[in-house]
């Protein structure tokens, strides 16, 4: 069975100042991973998603994440947050024969002027 | 705008009701996923079709059916609704029906079962 763990279910930043939302899986197969963005009262907007082509990872709104194999982990982050930034971000695992997507808890992003 | 669609955005019911939920994919798009939010549970999968046909099932209750028609839009089905199935129900559509491939959510419909 596949799962993702984010660490930290609220992070805190300073408009300006690095964003890093940690996200590690456990899989049995290679995975497919994605980060996935929620504004309240909205759905779900992908982000990025790795599928074996490239460890880093460029996704839309200045985000990118890197898949690390040895460490299990595809951390998302930002050089410089914005307050448009402040939402709840989903990690995620697919792959092994499931299509649907695992989702992590979540992490509530909150920017500080 | 994902366009994916989900009608309606609100449904607001009885415990022992049946309800059903609407989503048309993106234009091209052949698969359809259904999810559900809520604050317990956080976001779990519980079915997927791919061009008409039952794909993968997650955690999905026997009260609960889907099905996908012939142009593509799918419903799912409620049925002897409780109390705890009060959520947000995403759909998601994309292009291929394989692990992968990006899936695209659409607004949702929140359910209320009182």
């Amino acid at each position: 069975a596949q799962s993702v763990t984010q660490l930290g279910s609220h992070v805190s930043v300073s408009e300006g100042a690095l964003v890093l939302l940690r996200c590690n899986y456990s899989s049995s197969v290679p995975p497919y991973l994605f980060w996935y963005v929620q504004y309240p009262n909205q759905g779900l907007q992908l982000l990025l998603k790795y599928t074996s082509a490239a460890t880093l990872v460029k996704g839309i709104n200045g985000f990118e994440a890197e898949f690390k194999k040895s460490e299990t982990s595809f951390h998302l982050t930002k050089p410089s947050a914005h307050m448009s930034d402040a939402a709840e971000y989903f990690c995620a695992v697919s792959g092994g024969g499931a299509d649907g997507l695992t989702f992590g808890k979540g992490t509530h992003l909150i920017i500080q002027p | 705008d994902s366009g994916v669609t989900q009608t309606p955005k609100h449904l607001i019911t009885a415990t022992g009701q049946r309800v059903t939920l609407r989503c048309s994919p993106r234009s091209g798009d052949l698969s359809v996923y259904w999810y559900q939010q809520s604050l317990d549970q956080g976001l779990q999968f519980l079915i997927q079709y791919y061009n008409g046909e039952e794909r993968a099932k997650g955690n999905i209750l026997e009260r609960f059916s889907a099905q996908q028609f012939p142009d593509l839009h799918s419903e799912l089905n409620l049925s002897s609704l409780e109390l705890g199935d009060s959520a947000l129900y995403f759909c998601a559509s994309s292009v291929v029906g394989v692990a992968g491939a990006a899936q695209y959510f659409g607004p949702g419909t929140r359910l209320l079962v009182l």
